[in-house]
């Protein structure tokens, strides 16, 4: 059974540019979790998504914002790049939004110049 | 709200030996779930092991189990018979049973020495 797939893998990108990450989640899973790792901060939570709807939303400037697709698939958007946005992104599937692990993927490391 | 404490920054431990990671949490809901990650220094986030609030026995997953201690609201993973590729970033996680995420700790880095 496939993992979950983060695409792409690596990415730079300069201050003010906009950025879109990939998510496909294992199959049949339905529920989408978006984290962003840094070194200074942890992990912190970004978005949850189940059925393409948003049930949570972590505490990130309106510039961050995601999607959820009918086949489970889920996009993140980061607008007006900054430089503190220079993060690992991982993305986590789990069967349903309540306590089933949740499974990541390996992750996004975007930087910014 | 939910709150996760992980107080051990680092830890050795000499290859075969038993180790224990502390996390202790905080949560006002009676439901709710724990979880141990991995992530080694490729960076992928490895799930472990999970307990539940109103499970009856602590969980065990080959060489983790989880040292679950209700009344003193604490989850310590023990690692048995360490390995060399068990050096990595150990996070651990609780989500409750409201409409709420999953929040991690800060992780300990454990390193096993030969």
């Amino acid at each position: 059974k496939a993992g979950v797939t983060q695409t792409p893998r690596y990415l730079i990108k300069t201050r003010g540019q906009q950025v879109t990450l990939s998510c496909s989640p294992i199959s049949g899973h339905r529920s989408v979790s978006w984290y962003q790792q840094t070194p200074g901060q942890g992990l912190q939570f970004l978005f949850e998504y189940f059925s393409e709807t948003q049930r949570n939303k972590g505490n990130f400037p309106g510039r961050f914002s995601g999607r959820q697709f009918s086949n489970s698939r889920s996009e993140m958007n980061v607008s007006t790049l900054e430089l503190g946005d220079s993060a690992l992104y991982l993305c986590a599937s789990s069967l349903s939004p309540d306590n089933q692990p949740q499974h990541f993927g390996d992750g996004t490391r975007l930087s910014i110049l | 709200a939910q709150k996760i404490t992980q107080t051990q920054p680092g830890m050795f431990v000499q290859e075969k030996e038993a180790v224990t990671l502390d996390c202790t949490y905080d949560t006002s809901d009676p439901s709710y779930g724990l979880f141990w990650y991995k992530q080694p220094s490729s960076g992928e986030m490895i799930f472990l092991i999970y307990q539940g609030s109103y499970d009856q026995q602590n969980a065990t997953e080959g060489r983790y189990s989880l040292n679950f201690q209700k009344a003193r609201k604490s989850a310590n993973l023990v690692i048995s018979a360490s390995q060399l590729g068990d050096s990595a970033m150990y996070f651990c996680a609780m989500r409750d049973g409201g409409n709420t995420p999953l929040v991690f700790g800060k992780g300990t880095r454990l390193s096993v020495i030969a």
